[in-house]
């Protein structure tokens, strides 16, 4: 059956590095992949997207890898900030589907 | 647009109770999507819809939890009877038909079933 692995532990990172985190997945062939960020009593907000013919994608300190022969995305955040501290989401899609299916979030804590 | 709108916020009922949670979807958007979220299975997708019409109800836990979408800007999801383990916060979310649109979701309702 298909499934969703995201970095089972909570990420805690010194404030200034690079937060990566890792999305992979088994019996899937997305077309693209989307990476969603959470707030404690919120509904989790869309970020990024990247296609399978897309190797990087780039968002201001974000960025986002998607390697479909290892079958994994890797989500960086660059000078991390205190306020970047949230859960993140990967959501592997379909072209001809919709059916949007989330990994289990890694919860990520930046500390001053 | 305000955004997706669900209610009620939070939600206490006992056992055995009938639960309606609501949802209002972006104007204009052609999917919608109702998933439930638990510190134990994550976020998890329950039935969605397009334009009005259910797709794929295989989610949904049990015979006791039904949804429907009346018009393009209403939906419920019902649950009869509840059980404590149904407790969890149940987010809506809609989208455009594009293919990777985002989905836009609420800020959830939380439900505790005592």
């Amino acid at each position: 059956s298909q499934k969703i692995e995201q970095n089972s532990e909570a990420l805690n990172i010194q404030e200034g590095k690079t937060a990566t985190l890792t999305c992979n997945y088994t019996n899937y062939s997305p077309a693209y992949l989307q990476w969603y960020r959470q707030d404690p009593g919120r509904g989790p907000v869309f970020l990024l997207l990247i296609r399978e013919n897309e190797k990087e994608k780039r968002k201001e300190r974000l960025k986002v890898t998607f390697d479909t022969t290892l079958k994994q995305s890797l989500f960086h955040i660059t000078a991390s900030q205190p306020a970047d501290s949230a859960t993140y989401l990967c959501a592997p899609g379909y072209s001809s589907a919709s059916k949007i299916i989330f990994g289990s979030g890694t919860r990520l804590s930046i500390r001053p | 647009d305000a955004g997706v709108i669900q209610s009620p916020r939070h939600e206490v009922t006992e056992m055995g109770q009938e639960v309606t949670l609501r949802c209002k979807p972006i104007s204009g958007h052609d999917y919608l999507f109702w998933y439930r979220q638990t510190m134990m299975r994550g976020l998890e997708l329950l039935i969605y819809f397009n334009n009005n019409v259910p797709i794929d109800d295989s989610g949904m836990p049990e015979d006791r939890f039904s949804a429907k979408m009346p018009n393009a800007s209403f939906s419920t999801l019902k649950i009869q009877p509840s059980e404590p383990r149904d407790s969890a916060v149940y987010f809506c979310a809609s989208s455009l038909a594009r293919e990777g649109s985002p989905l836009h979701f609420g800020n959830g309702t939380r439900l505790t079933v005592t």
